[in-house]
């Protein structure tokens, strides 16, 4: 079984909508961790937002906030009020246990999110 | 503040040569870890280095090998190239001892092999 499944290949949202993404996961372990990542046509992977599997309150980043739903195995990323900067690849990660780093991280497949005028 | 870079940017290879890749952190930074991102893929553990040691490794062959320096900077190195290498290689960065903290990702280098 996957242990990252991001289900739509690609979205689409209108300018200053707001916008889900899934990502649901599967790990056996207690501690973890979930991040979402934004990949520009550029390549870069840059960090959105991160939710601990002990943390009680779902995660929020300006803009972007983690709906965390711990016995669903969910952790969708919510963009408020779409910009046109947002069109990028997105991609749901998960650490797994406790390595002291959070270097190994497991990634879904991306969803690409198109925001349209 | 440097952030995390990576040199080449792009780079052709003809199938069984050899190829290196560099990497230096961000600034603060011991930990380097690599990635392969196959296109239309998520990115793939390759392996991780502290303290100029390989202490993870993903599912790639011994074909993928590294170093780290006492800089904290890194090399990749493939060996005996494959069409299928063809990707974009992406160096992390990381501090030990914060799991919680997100990786930091250079521009990665797009190889592509012939």
């Amino acid at each position: 079984a996957q242990k990252i499944t991001q289900t739509q290949p690609g979205m689409f949202v209108q300018e200053k909508e707001a916008v889900t993404l899934d990502c649901t996961y599967d790990t056996s372990d207690q501690s973890y961790g979930l991040f979402w990542y934004k990949q520009p046509s550029s390549g870069e992977m840059i960090f959105l937002i991160y939710q601990g599997s002990y943390d009680e309150q779902n995660a929020t980043e300006g803009r972007y906030s983690l709906n965390f739903q711990k016995a669903r195995k969910s952790a969708n990323l919510v963009i408020s009020a779409s910009q046109l900067g947002d069109s990028a690849m997105y991609f749901c990660a998960m650490r797994e246990g406790w390595a002291g780093t959070a270097s190994k991280l497991t990634f879904g497949t991306g969803t690409r999110l198109q925001v349209t005028l | 503040d440097a952030g995390v870079t990576q040199s080449p940017t792009h780079l052709i290879k003809t199938r069984g040569q050899q190829v290196t890749l560099r990497c230096s952190p961000k600034s603060g930074h011991d930990t380097v870890s690599w990635y392969q991102q196959a296109l239309g893929q998520g990115p793939q553990f390759i392996f991780q280095y502290y303290e100029e040691e390989e202490r993870q490794r993903g599912n790639f062959p011994d074909r993928f090998s590294g170093h780290q320096f006492p800089n904290y900077s890194s090399e990749l190195n493939v060996n005996a190239l494959l069409l299928g290498d063809s990707a974009l290689y992406l160096c992390a960065s990381s501090r030990r001892g914060s799991s919680n903290s997100p990786l930091h990702f250079g521009n990665g280098t797009r190889l592509t092999v012939t």
